[in-house]
């Protein structure tokens, strides 16, 4: 299986900050990639897809990019309901979808 | 709206199996493969497979080949997963979560997960 490692694990970040996260593939994933953002006691919601395509009605704030092996999630100017945990997913091979490791976006 | 549904919480005994369903409504059931995601408490989250709803067929991860079997009803618009031989590891979330509209597999819509507790 490809894997995927995302960093940081963890961020603390304001209200306003720039943030951005990276994600590692073990191997050339093209630009299969997608983001997810979770909060506690939720399902995923998707935000990102092939590596760089807003899915419709998320913020402009948000902005994807890399491909090959290396990614990054931007929040462009952090708002209180950012506050979350952000997953990216590898989908160019389909007999082992994979997900990164989780980074938590925490309140500074 | 999409929607996908998932049945209640379920707590079973170790060596069990469990039946976990997904309603889906407000588009065509067999045009979206559906996937299961399960996440284990503070976890991250682990992909189980898919199913093609209109073929019937199915791919599972290597992890819960022999284990998990994805199934649907085409009729009432839902997908199964049953998954055997449960372990304390395998207490997690179960979610369900449709493909996306573009090419490739990702996930635009998720039910809101079923807890399965594997407890003796």
């Amino acid at each position: 299986d490809i894997q995927m490692t995302q960093s940081p694990s963890t961020l603390s970040a304001s209200v306003g900050d720039r943030v951005t996260i990276t994600c590692r593939a073990s191997q050339s994933i093209s630009n299969w990639l997608a983001w997810y953002q979770q909060k506690p006691g939720k399902a995923p919601k998707l935000l990102i897809y092939k590596a760089s395509t807003l899915e419709s009605g998320v913020p402009s704030r948000f902005s994807g990019s890399g491909s090959g092996t290396e990614f990054t999630l931007t929040i462009s100017c952090l708002q209180p309901d950012d506050f979350a945990t952000y997953y990216c997913q590898q989908y160019n091979s389909l007999s082992g979808l994979t997900f990164g490791g989780g980074t938590k976006v925490e309140i500074k | 709206q999409v929607q996908l549904v998932q049945s209640g919480a379920e707590v079973k005994k170790p060596g069990a199996s469990v039946k976990v369903s997904c309603k889906a409504s407000g588009y065509t059931f067999t045009s979206y493969d559906i996937n299961w995601v399960r996440q284990a408490t503070g976890q991250g989250l682990e992909w189980m497979g898919w199913m093609n709803p209109n073929s019937g067929n199915t791919g599972y991860a290597q992890k819960f080949q022999g284990r998990v079997t994805m199934t649907r009803n085409t009729s009432i618009s839902t997908a199964y997963m049953e998954l055997s031989s449960l372990r304390s590891e395998d207490t997690a979330v179960y979610y369900c979560a449709r493909d996306g509209v573009a090419e490739g597999v990702y996930f635009d819509h998720w039910g809101r997960g079923t807890l399965v507790t594997v407890s003796s």
